[in-house]
């Protein structure tokens, strides 16, 4: 099974700096990643698809970039609205996994 | 606009099993595949399989072969997913979502979106 790996687990920053989250992918995958925000008590719900692809109505702020094993979701100016858990997702082979998650708090 | 509708919240004895139901909208029910996800209380997302709504083909992931069973009705546009001899462990949160895709300089992608607002089974003695 392909493992993702993100990295921090957790982060905590202020309104508009910028954050970055890591994804690993434990094999190269072209840019099969997709990322998604999920808020507590709430769906996930797709921010990016394809490693860079912008999902419809999804705000600009958020970005991805990334291909073969390292990918990097980017939040360019941190919302409060933006407080959620990330993650990061592989649809290159069967069975699809998902990364561990990255907890972003506003201080 | 695209809608997932799940079933409501289950509480099941250990042994036992829960069917959940996901009823599609806003669009036409066989176009895209059904996957299920799973998140117990705290944790991650773990994905369990996926259905064609056309076909009716099916296919786990090793940890729920023998226990999963994913069907549909296309009369009425629902998924289901079936999971027995359930376990305390398998106390989570379970999501519908489908599986879109595009094609990209050649290439296909796939993603899950939208999901359904989830279901949560308890199993407990």
């Amino acid at each position: 099974d392909v493992q993702m790996t993100q990295s921090p687990s957790s982060l905590s920053a202020s309104v508009g700096d910028r954050v970055s989250i890591s994804c690993r992918a434990s094999q190269s995958m072209s840019k099969y990643v997709n990322w998604f925000q999920q808020k507590p008590g709430k769906a996930p719900k797709l921010l990016i698809y394809a490693a860079s692809s912008l999902s419809s109505g999804v705000p600009s702020r958020f970005s991805g970039s990334g291909s073969g094993t390292d990918f990097t979701l980017t939040i360019s100016s941190l919302q409060p609205e933006d407080s959620a858990t990330y993650y990061c997702q592989q649809s290159y082979s069967s069975p699809l996994t998902f990364g561990g998650g990255t907890k972003v708090e506003i201080k | 606009q695209v809608q997932l509708v799940q079933s409501g919240a289950e509480v099941k004895k250990p042994g036992a099993s829960v069917k959940v139901s996901c009823k599609a909208s806003g669009y036409m029910f066989t176009t895209y595949e059904i996957n299920w996800v799973r998140q117990a209380t705290g944790q991650g997302l773990e994905w369990m399989g996926w259905m064609n709504p056309n076909s009716g083909n099916t296919g786990y992931a090793q940890e729920f072969q023998g226990r999963v069973t994913m069907t549909r009705d296309t009369s009425i546009s629902t998924a289901y997913m079936e999971l027995s001899s359930l376990r305390p462990e398998d106390t989570a949160v379970y999501y519908c979502t489908t599986r879109s895709h595009t094609t990209i300089s050649g290439v296909v992608y796939n993603w899950f979106d939208p999901w359904g607002q989830g279901t949560l089974v308890a199993v407990s003695s």
